[in-house]
């Protein structure tokens, strides 16, 4: 069964600009997490989607949203990038709602310059 | 979000000795979760627990989840070069708390 994918794997954008991230989940999971992952601040979770509804938040900025799609692909969008953006966001996914037994993708490397 | 305490930062042992790390948490969980993380790539689940006192074993890896709730052990026996990595305990309730990690070296 193949995994969790993430595209892209690296990323460089400038202060200011946009950014789309997409996941593609473990074929027949229906919940996708998003995490960011930085040195000082470690692993910290962004927001859960299920069934196309966001299910639970973390505490990030509105700068940060995401969807998901009806086959269960999930994209984050950060807007007006700011150098500390810079991270490597993660996504995992699992069967069913709750984080239980997530697995986690290879993540986008993110550079903001 | 307040992570977890998680202990000790950092290990460098021998090829075929145990090792023990911890967190600790001042809230209650319902699900406390180990992971592994190679460098480049991301954590990979170890071990999932789901009801206080549970002690579940995986291999070489025995993880257990507090009696409180607001603590999980994992254990590595006769650790090998493979082991190295950084390993993450992670808690679930509404949303997902992790532990900032320990580092394991292993020297063969």
């Amino acid at each position: 069964k193949a995994g969790v994918t993430q595209t892209p794997r690296y990323l460089i954008k400038t202060r200011g600009q946009q950014v789309t991230l997409s996941c593609s989940p473990i074929s027949g999971h229906r919940s996708v997490s998003w995490y960011q992952q930085t040195p000082g601040q470690g692993l910290q979770f962004l927001f859960e989607y299920f069934s196309e509804t966001q299910r639970n938040k973390g505490n990030f900025p509105g700068r940060f949203s995401g969807r998901q799609f009806s086959n269960s692909r999930s994209e984050m969008n950060v807007s007006t990038l700011e150098l500390g953006d810079s991270a490597l966001y993660l996504c995992a996914s699992s069967f069913r709602t709750g984080f239980n037994e997530q697995y986690f993708g290879p993540g986008t490397r993110l550079t903001v310059t | 979000g307040q992570q977890l305490n998680q202990s000790p930062q950092s290990m460098f042992i021998q090829e075929g000795e145990d090792v023990s790390m911890n967190c600790t948490s001042s809230s209650i969980f319902n699900t406390w979760l180990w992971y592994k993380q190679d460098p480049g790539e991301g954590p990979v689940l170890l071990i999932a627990l789901y009801k206080a006192g549970e002690l579940t074993s995986n291999g070489r890896l025995t993880a257990q989840f507090g009696i409180t709730r607001k603590d999980s052990f994992l254990n590595i026996s006769a650790s090998i070069p493979s082991d190295v990595g950084i390993y993450f305990c992670a808690g679930h309730n509404n949303d997902m708390r992790f532990g900032a990690g320990t580092r394991l070296t292993v020297k063969p």
